[in-house]
């Protein structure tokens, strides 16, 4: 089993449409969660940080829920330049980076 | 700003070469790694260095060996490439300690293996 699995979609909204997708991960220990942002070829780079509580950074909701070992990116409002791919990070107890495969959003007008 | 910087971005190499992939940063970082990238499997770590000359094995380091000789730089080196190494390899860094500190990306060098 992964450590860390996404759908890879894709998702494929209009402009304006709200999205959201999970990411589940299998080591509780876990300790820090993130939401990455890749564009086609390009490097990967931080999203957001997903804190217990839940955050929000302008359009985009972060939730956390140990529980059930998932978190969740939720964008409103979507833009065209939302089209990406997001990567689920975990942060494991030896502090080093799980990845997941990715979802793929798509935009469009 | 954070730059991590690839030298060689796009690579063509035979199967039996040694190729070195160099990547630098110029934030005064203490960890720094590489990871290949495949479609479908995410990003995969290969090593790890926390400091000048150390390095840990990350989930994937046969094949490959890694270089740390001065903080800045950590190099990648395949001692006889194969055609299943071709991928996309991107070096990070990040500040040591623990759960805060982002981790910054070059920008990806695509070596293909022939």
């Amino acid at each position: 089993r992964k450590e860390v699995e996404q759908d890879p979609g894709p998702f494929n909204v209009p402009e304006g449409a709200t999205v959201a997708f999970n990411c589940t991960y299998s080591n509780s220990a876990s300790q820090s969660f993130f939401w990455y942002r890749q564009d086609c070829r390009k490097e990967p780079k931080l999203l957001m940080s997903v804190y217990s509580s839940g955050n929000e950074d302008g359009r985009f909701t972060a939730q956390l829920n140990r529980a059930s070992q998932y978190i969740s990116l939720l964008i409103r409002d979507s833009k065209l330049s939302d089209s990406a791919t997001y990567l689920c990070v975990v942060r494991r107890n030896d502090y080093k980076l799980s990845f997941g495969a990715g979802t793929t959003v798509t935009v469009r007008a | 700003d954070v730059k991590v910087t690839q030298s060689s971005r796009y690579l063509v190499k035979r199967t039996g070469e040694k190729v070195f992939l160099e990547c630098v940063q110029d934030m005064d970082h203490e960890n720094m790694f590489w990871y290949r990238q495949d479609p479908g499997l995410g990003l995969r770590l290969i090593y790890f260095s926390y400091d000048v000359k150390m390095k840990e094995k990350g989930d994937i380091p046969e094949g490959y060996s890694v270089s740390r000789e001065k903080k800045e730089r950590f190099s990648l080196i395949l001692e006889s490439a194969s055609t299943n190494q071709t991928s996309m390899y991107l070096c990070a860094s990040s500040l040591s300690g623990g759960e805060g500190n982002t981790i910054y990306f070059g920008e990806g060098s695509w070596l293909t293996v022939v």
